[in-house]
């Protein structure tokens, strides 16, 4: 196992399209968690999912934004109508329940036109 | 609602020079606190994880406080050296997410 896999690496798309990034966590990892980060600031929080349930979205998730685990592996992050405020770049982790320790991927930057 | 704040926002220091990078949460209720590595257009590398019952926690040259009654932690970079360079983050852990600082991005010169 190679760590968390995130695809693609980059996206630049045109204001109004919808994008979708795809997450493949650790294998035998069943949480996974989406955070958002730009330029100058920290990750912020977005949604996490146990198994295939999604626990918790943060109010930063606007309507525009999806994100499904359907089979409890690997998860899918869907940004319909993008604006150029969505312009970020866009990370996973995973991590263990009870383990404190999470992998984060090297992210997908998203440059909305 | 928990804030976690990082100070300096930059810092440049020359090469061998020992440094401290701070981090300030709101909410002393964490799970526990983790420091973060990120180097530019990465994702994040794990460093150091202090437990909310653990006062700090060592590896190699870097060394993590925390004193959650005051809502503070500090990291401890021994003998820097310019493969340092990056910007470092800390985040506490609350109700199964992490909730992280703006980070400290640090350059050391040769």
């Amino acid at each position: 196992d190679t760590g968390v896999s995130q695809d693609p690496r980059h996206k630049i798309t045109k204001r109004g399209q919808n994008v979708t990034f795809r997450c493949d966590p650790i294998s035998e990892h069943n949480r996974l968690y989406w955070y958002r980060q730009t330029l100058g600031q920290g990750p912020e929080f977005l949604t996490y999912f146990q198994n295939e349930a999604q626990l918790e979205k943060s109010r930063l998730l606007s309507d525009r934004f999806s994100a499904e685990r359907p089979k409890g592996s690997f998860s899918t992050l869907e940004i319909q109508r993008t604006e150029q405020g969505d312009s970020a770049m866009y990370l996973c982790a995973s991590s263990r329940l009870g383990q404190n320790t999470y992998t984060f991927g090297s992210g997908t930057r998203l440059t909305v036109v | 609602k928990q804030e976690v704040t990082q100070i300096p926002a930059a810092l440049s220091v020359p090469e061998g020079e020992n440094l401290v990078l701070n981090c300030s949460f709101t909410d002393s209720a964490i799970y526990n606190l983790q420091w973060f590595r990120q180097d530019p257009g990465k994702g994040l590398t794990s460093l150091l994880l202090i437990q909310s019952s653990q006062r700090e926690q060592t590896s190699g040259r870097l060394n993590a406080s925390l004193d959650k009654s005051s809502g503070r932690s500090t990291l401890y970079i021994a003998a820097s050296q310019p493969g340092d360079s990056a910007t470092y983050l800390c985040a506490v852990s609350l109700e199964g997410k992490l909730i992280f600082g703006q980070g400290t991005e640090l350059s050391v010169k040769p």
